[in-house]
């Protein structure tokens, strides 16, 4: 079955500075592969797809890559501001049918 | 607000009792997923409706759990005779067919199994 790993450990960083999320998976390549932001008590918020072929996403301050060699997708966030501070998840799609979530990573900004 | 509702928010229950959830997705979205997400963990697939037909059932599901979606619109999913590491947040996400596969998803209901 397919493993996606995200840090488990909390990332800290200051307000203004990039923020960088990891999500690596395992086996095949998903044909694509979304993040989700999701804050406390609340479902979590489609932000960005990026599908197979695609090397780099961008949406405002986000951007996200996708190395299929290293089987592996980046998501950024520039000029970070306190109010990006929440849980991020990546969710590979390998079945339209049925997706699969990373454990996420959460994220603070420090003001 | 014609996101995606679920109710109740929250419910206490008892070991034993059977419970069950409500889900309204966007109206014009064919696809319906459930999920269960306790604390520290993303969301875990249980299940997939493709307008009424269930498509997809996480194998993780044991017997106790049933959904339906009868006219295609709202759903429900049922868990019976519940127990305690049922306790979680259940999630609902509705998708449109086509496009990026974008979820919505609803506020959830957190269980509590007694």
């Amino acid at each position: 079955s397919q493993k996606i790993e995200q840090n488990s450990e909390a990332l800290n960083i200051q307000e203004g500075k990039t923020a960088t999320l990891t999500c690596n998976y395992t086996n095949y390549s998903p044909a694509y592969l979304q993040w989700y932001r999701q804050d406390p008590g609340r479902g979590p918020v489609f932000l960005l797809l990026i599908r197979e072929n695609e090397k780099e996403k961008r949406k405002e301050r986000l951007k996200v890559t996708f190395d299929t060699t290293l089987k592996q997708s980046l998501f950024h966030i520039t000029a970070s501001q306190p109010a990006d501070s929440a849980t991020y998840l990546c969710a590979p799609l390998y079945n339209f049918n049925k997706f699969y979530f990373g454990s996420g990573t959460k994220l603070n900004v420090k003001p | 607000d014609t996101g995606v509702s679920q109710n109740p928010r929250h419910k206490i229950t008892k070991r034993g009792q059977n419970v069950t959830f409500r889900c309204d997705p966007i109206s014009e979205h064919n696809r319906l997923y459930w999920y269960r997400q306790t604390l520290g963990q993303g969301p875990e697939f249980l299940t997939y409706f493709q307008n009424e037909a269930q498509l997809e059932k996480s194998r993780l599901l044991s017997d106790r759990f049933s959904a339906e979606r009868p006219k295609g619109s709202f759903s429900t999913l049922e868990i019976q005779r519940t127990e305690q590491g049922d306790s979680a947040m259940y999630l609902c996400a509705s998708s449109p067919i086509g496009g990026s596969y974008e979820q919505y998803f609803g506020p959830g209901t957190r269980l509590t199994v007694t």
